[in-house]
């Protein structure tokens, strides 16, 4: 069956970095984008952007260019958020959700990963 | 960018209860290849979203049909003809026609 399968929660220090992955099966990896998604503790969703899988090409939201990161580790399925340089408003669970390329329908999504950000 | 006011930001309602949430668009979401790219999520506590609509109005597979979505352009209606307990949660439409991909502010579902 189709699964995105994120990485566990992370507790970092302002200024590390982190890197969250998310694993697709079931599915042609290359026949749907990857997109990021940012929900704050008890907020809404946030865009962040999103990479072409068969291209490797990234889009960054604008709050999200600079310190965010998307790559492919296409041969194992794979999507990654690299964050550097940590900061305490970073502290939220980072979604991935799969889009198709033709009727724009987000129909899977990772299950989350949490990531906190405390000194 | 697109902003997207979803109204009510709550709904309480019992079960069996038909209820609508609305979804309105700063600009037209008709892209130039005549798709309406509009979702509707359900994100229930504690889980990731899942999708129940797509492209303004056709039902995602396994959704129960009690769901239901219309408009065109920037208004935009999620209809749940009898709610059901498993219903409660919060409910985000989604555009992705115009970069930056935006998100309405979510309408939470109550049951009485």
């Amino acid at each position: 069956q189709i699964q995105l399968v994120q990485s566990g929660p992370e507790l970092k220090k302002p200024g590390e970095s982190v890197k969250i992955s998310c694993k697709a099966s079931g599915y042609t990896f290359t026949d749907y984008a990857m997109h990021w998604v940012k929900q704050a503790p008890g907020k809404g969703l946030k865009w962040m952007g999103w990479i072409n899988t068969y291209t490797g090409k990234p889009t960054y939201a604008d709050d999200f260019k600079g310190r965010f990161v998307f790559s492919l580790e296409a041969s194992a399925s794979t999507a990654n958020l690299q964050i550097s340089n940590l900061k305490n408003e970073d502290t939220a669970t980072y979604f991935c959700a799969r889009r198709h390329y033709y009727s724009g329908s987000f129909d899977y999504w990772g299950q989350g990963v949490m990531v906190t950000v405390s000194s | 960018d697109v902003v997207l006011t979803q109204t009510p930001p709550t709904l309480s309602a019992t079960i069996g209860q038909s209820v609508s949430i609305s979804c309105r668009s700063s600009q037209s979401l008709l892209h130039s290849n005549g798709n309406t790219y509009l979702n509707w999520l359900l994100q229930r506590p504690g889980q990731p979203p899942q999708l129940l609509i797509y492209l303004v109005s056709r039902l995602e597979s396994g959704v129960p049909n009690r769901f239901s979505g219309s408009g065109s352009g920037t208004d935009f209606t999620l209809k749940i003809s009898g709610v059901e307990a498993e219903d409660l949660g919060v409910y985000y439409c989604v555009q992705s026609t115009h970069a930056p991909l935006t998100f309405g502010s979510g309408t939470k579902l109550e049951i009485k």
